[in-house]
């Protein structure tokens, strides 16, 4: 299985908008709905930020927001936060083996 | 609240097996809601899956670790475990325990993390 295919960095300021994208096949992303993001803090817990392609889990801030259009998912972090300088990663359901993650993208608040 | 906590050896021989446990606190591994799954990160790398396993007994595990892993459920403890075979220092990484959710494929609780070496 190959991993999905993200942005190694994303940049912005404080107060801006960025969005991160994944990208995959019609057997994975693009294949259903079944698309999670993480925010991943070295040393830290990953922490589930997106399911379902666009559902917030309870506590995750409205200024995360996902989406998806064909083989391709996004991550619309708004009004960045100094908070929000993190690793995000895509995954996503994939029949064979049920998930693969992407590649990671790293998110720097200039 | 469910909470998820790894254990097991930091360091470990080229050649031999990894092995793990992973606690769950708060909840009954038994759930049929959810499978349970082991994720790593070498250094300066990403995620990357290792397997799942389905309290029915359905396993499921990355192509390129299949012929060396297993991973097992134990209900008495309320535990699932990790066992990594004839590892090298290429799975030197941080090894994570998740609660999957069935319903959409995803990882809704993590445990900390734990760094195993493979090294001599």
């Amino acid at each position: 299985q190959s991993a999905l295919t993200q942005p190694a960095s994303v940049s912005g300021s404080p107060g801006q908008s960025i969005t991160i994208s994944c990208t995959g096949t019609s057997s994975d992303v693009g294949g259903h709905n079944y698309v999670s993001w993480y925010q991943h803090h070295p040393g830290k817990a990953p922490k589930l930020m997106i399911y379902e392609v666009s559902n917030r889990p309870s506590g995750v801030s409205n200024r995360f927001s996902g989406s998806k259009s064909g083989n391709t998912a996004s991550l619309t972090i708004s009004g960045l936060q100094a908070e929000d300088e993190a690793d995000y990663y895509c995954s996503s359901y994939i029949v064979t083996t049920l998930g693969v993650f992407g590649t990671g993208t790293k998110v720097t608040v200039l | 609240q469910v909470q998820l906590q790894e254990s097991g050896p930091g360091l470990v021989k080229p050649s031999q097996t990894l092995s793990l446990t992973c606690t769950v606190s708060g909840g009954s591994i038994t759930s049929g809601d959810y499978y349970w799954s082991w994720i790593r990160q070498p250094p300066g790398k990403g995620l990357e899956w290792i397997g799942f396993n389905f309290y029915s007994g359905r396993t499921y595990y990355n192509p390129s670790l299949k012929s060396r892993v297993i991973i097992s459920v134990d209900t008495s403890k309320n535990q699932f475990s990790l066992k990594l075979s004839s590892v090298t220092a290429a799975d030197t990484a941080v090894f994570y325990c998740a609660r999957g959710v069935e319903k959409w494929y995803g990882m809704d609780v993590w445990g900390q993390g734990t760094t195993v070496t493979v090294s001599s």
